[in-house]
């Protein structure tokens, strides 16, 4: 069975510090997909990264950067210098494949990110 | 860019009561998939549709029902409301291409159960 352990539930840190949100996975899959996932306040699922099995290239975007190690088997995300606007519920989600067509995601249980001025 | 519609955003039930929610998927994508989030939970996997087909179920209750229609928009159909329904309810959709898509999340229903 697939899994998300995503171990930090709460982390509270102060305007313009770096956050880095761990989250490691389980699965038995050979092909699969790593995402992450912001939910702020107002309660939408906002995408922020796929990241491919057999990618592990580490990827930056703005602030942000992810890096994936398939040998422990994490897909950590930094956030570099902290906004108050970072504060929301970041999700580590896994994708099992089916032949063919779609994907489900499996979701950990999120880490609550609270950025304070 | 067209994204995920849902409809409501907000509904309120009583206990027994039915419901229906509905998702237009993101234009020319043909997987719709729905998702329960309870509060301070992560969102569990309910059901999905490829091309008007279930593809795909998970913990969805037999009291849940849903379907995809020709034009490619979803309803998931909930009867004999409990009050551990009280949810906020997903629809994402993605356009199906032998790789692990990228799902795009619509704002989500929240149902109140009272």
């Amino acid at each position: 069975a697939q899994k998300v352990t995503q171990a930090q539930t709460e982390i509270s840190v102060v305007e313009k510090e770096d956050v880095t949100l761990d989250c490691v996975y389980e699965t038995r899959d050979t092909t699969y997909y790593l995402f992450w996932y912001k939910q702020p306040p107002s309660g939408e699922l906002v995408f922020l990264i796929r990241r491919n099995s057999f990618d592990e290239q580490n990827e930056i975007s703005g602030r942000y950067s992810w890096n994936f190690q398939k040998s422990t088997s994490s897909f950590n995300f930094t956030i570099t210098a902290s906004q108050v606007v970072d504060s929301a519920v970041y999700f580590c989600a896994l994708s099992e494949l089916f032949t063919g067509a779609n994907s489900k995601l499996t979701f950990g249980k999120g880490i609550t990110l609270s950025v304070r001025p | 860019a067209a994204g995920v519609i849902q409809s409501p955003r907000h509904l309120i039930k009583e206990k027994r009561e039915t419901a229906t929610l509905k998702c237009y998927p993101i234009p020319r994508h043909d997987t719709v998939y729905w998702y329960q989030q309870g509060p301070g939970q992560d969102p569990q996997f309910l059901i999905s549709f490829y091309e008007k087909m279930q593809s795909d179920k998970g913990s969805i209750p037999d009291r849940f029902s849903a379907q995809q229609f020709s034009d490619y928009h979803s309803e998931l159909n909930m009867s004999s409301l409990e009050l551990g329904d009280s949810a906020l309810y997903f629809c994402a959709s993605s356009h199906s291409g032998g790789e692990g898509e990228k799902l795009f999340f619509g704002s989500g229903t929240q149902l109140s159960v009272l």
